[in-house]
């Protein structure tokens, strides 16, 4: 199986700071990865795919980057109803396994 | 418009076998490269991917989970089944039903989710 490592697992920012979030996957995953966000007591909601496209209806303060193993979820500058929790997903090949998530926070 | 919805017990007892029904709208899954998938969330912890089916009735499961798991399509009914023998109280999470659309096994429609506990 694909691992996949996120950092960091937390993270708290002022509005309107920009923040980067790591996904590492354990072996090459070329450009198949996704993100999502999960605000508090939602289903999760697709953001980016094929590691840098934005999803229809997604604000453009968010990007994506990386390929390989090495990516990056990047929010421009941070709104207050950015308030969650994100997560990278491998679907390069099955199991198409998640991160452990990392969880942002308003300071 | 895309839209998912699981059904099922919210309650199960440990050793019970656990079947959830995603009934769907809006795609076939007699369209090439359509995929209806399951994801489970212990309560606060990581999403865990469980299983995925495909339009031409290719199926993948997570290994750890491989030997309980059984997903299956009724293409005529628009709905996908979920089942998942012996649970345990560690099973207790939200399961979402999800779509994959033809370009990649990422998901970019969700469920609401729906709350399983095991519990005696």
């Amino acid at each position: 199986d694909i691992q996949m490592t996120q950092s960091p697992s937390s993270l708290s920012a002022s509005v309107g700071d920009r923040v980067t979030i790591t996904c590492r996957a354990s072996q090459g995953i070329s450009n198949n990865l996704a993100w999502y966000q999960q605000r508090p007591g939602k289903a999760p909601n697709l953001l980016i795919y094929a590691a840098s496209t934005l999803q229809s209806g997604v604000p453009s303060r968010f990007s994506g980057s990386g390929s390989g193993t090495d990516f990056t979820l990047t929010i421009s500058s941070l709104q207050p109803e950015d308030v969650a929790s994100y997560y990278c997903q491998n679907y390069n090949s099955a199991p198409y396994t998640f991160g452990q998530g990392t969880k942002l926070e308003i300071k | 418009q895309i839209t998912l919805k699981e059904s099922g017990p919210t309650l199960v007892k440990p050793t019970q076998t656990l079947t959830l029904s995603c009934t769907f709208s809006g795609f076939s899954l007699r369209n090439n490269g359509m995929g209806v998938g399951w994801i489970r969330q212990p309560p606060g912890k990581a999403l865990e991917w469980l299983a995925l089916i495909f339009w031409d009735d290719n199926k993948r499961y997570s290994p750890s989970l491989k030997s309980r798991l059984t997903i299956t399509k009724d293409t005529s009914k628009n709905q996908v089944v979920l089942t998942m023998t012996n649970m345990d109280p560690v099973d207790t999470a939200t399961y979402y039903c999800t779509h994959r659309p033809p370009d990649g096994s990422y998901l970019d429609y969700w469920g609401q989710g729906t709350l399983v506990t095991v519990s005696s």
